[in-house]
C-alpha cells in the first residue's frame, strides 16, 4: 500500500507569490493534517481536515488556507509568500479524526527567495 | 496548554553505547506522549507512544521510553546504538482538546560514530 504522498518535493518561489502544495492520504484515511517545519525546529500544526471540513487550525495567519476534496486528498495554499514561509511542509493522514495514530508524508520543501 | 522541551539539540554516541534522549512535558498530565524519528529527507515515523496503559513503553528499532510523572519526563532510550539510528528525534504531545494535532519539541539530532 502506498503511504502518504506529497507533491511537489521541492519548490522555489519569490516573495509575494502564491503556492499550492498537495497531499494524498493513505487509502481509506479520511483525516489530513498539515504541519510546517522550519529548519532547526520541530513541526508546527497548521490545519486538520476531516470529511472535507476544517477540524482544527494552528496559530497561522490567514494567508494560509487549505481544503480537502471528496477523495480525501488535500491542498495547502499560501498567499503573499514571505521569506519566513521557507520550510518543510508535512502532511499527515489518519483513519479518523479522533485518533492519535497518524502517518506522515515525506514533505514538500518550500524555499522563498 | 501542553508543551514539551527536549534537552540537548545534538547528542553524539559511539556505536554500541547507550542512547538517552531527554523530553520533559508541561506539568499538566498529558493523555498521550509520542516519540517520532525523522531520517534525512524523509517524513516523521512514529517510534512509540505512551497511552496511560504502562509507564514503560517499547517501540520499534529497540527504543523504549519511560513515563515519569514525578519528573514530568518521557526520556527515550536504546541500550546499544547502531549507525542506522542516526536521525532527528522529536517528542510530541497532543494539543489540548485535540487528538492528532500535535505539539512537537525542537528535536534532538542523534549522531552515531564508529
Amino acid at each position: 500500500d502506498a503511504g502518504v504522498t506529497q507533491s511537489p518535493t521541492h519548490l522555489i518561489k519569490t516573495r509575494g507569490q502564491h503556492v499550492t502544495l498537495r497531499c494524498s492520504p493513505i487509502s481509506g484515511h479520511k483525516s489530513v493534517s498539515w504541519y510546517q517545519q522550519v529548519l532547526g525546529q520541530g513541526p508546527q500544526f497548521i490545519f486538520q481536515y476531516y470529511e472535507k471540513e476544517e477540524r482544527g487550525r494552528g496559530n497561522f495567519p490567514d494567508r494560509f488556507s487549505a481544503r480537502q476534496f471528496p477523495n480525501y486528498s488535500s491542498e495547502l495554499n499560501v498567499n503573499a509568500l514571505l521569506l519566513g514561509d521557507s520550510a518543510l511542509y508535512l502532511c499527515a493522514s489518519s483513519l479518523r479524526v479522533q485518533t492519535y495514530e497518524q502517518y506522515f508524508g515525506p514533505g514538500t520543501r518550500l524555499t522563498v527567495t | 496548554a501542553q508543551s514539551v522541551t527536549q534537552l540537548g539539540s545534538h547528542v553524539s554516541v559511539s556505536e554500541g553505547a547507550l542512547v538517552l534522549l531527554r523530553c520533559n512535558y508541561s506539568s499538566s498530565v498529558p493523555p498521550y506522549l509520542f516519540w517520532y524519528v525523522q531520517y534525512p529527507n524523509q517524513g516523521l515515523q512514529l517510534l512509540l507512544k505512551y497511552t496511560s496503559a504502562a509507564t514503560l513503553v517499547k517501540g520499534i528499532n529497540g527504543f523504549e521510553a519511560e513515563f515519569k510523572k514525578s519528573e514530568t519526563s518521557f526520556h527515550l532510550t536504546k541500550p546499544s546504538a547502531h549507525m542506522s539510528d542516526a536521525a532527528e528525534y522529536f517528542c510530541a504531545v497532543p494539543i489540548s482538546g485535540g487528538y492528532n494535532k500535535l505539539i512537537f519539541g525542537a528535536g534532538t539530532r542523534l549522531a552515531v560514530h564508529p
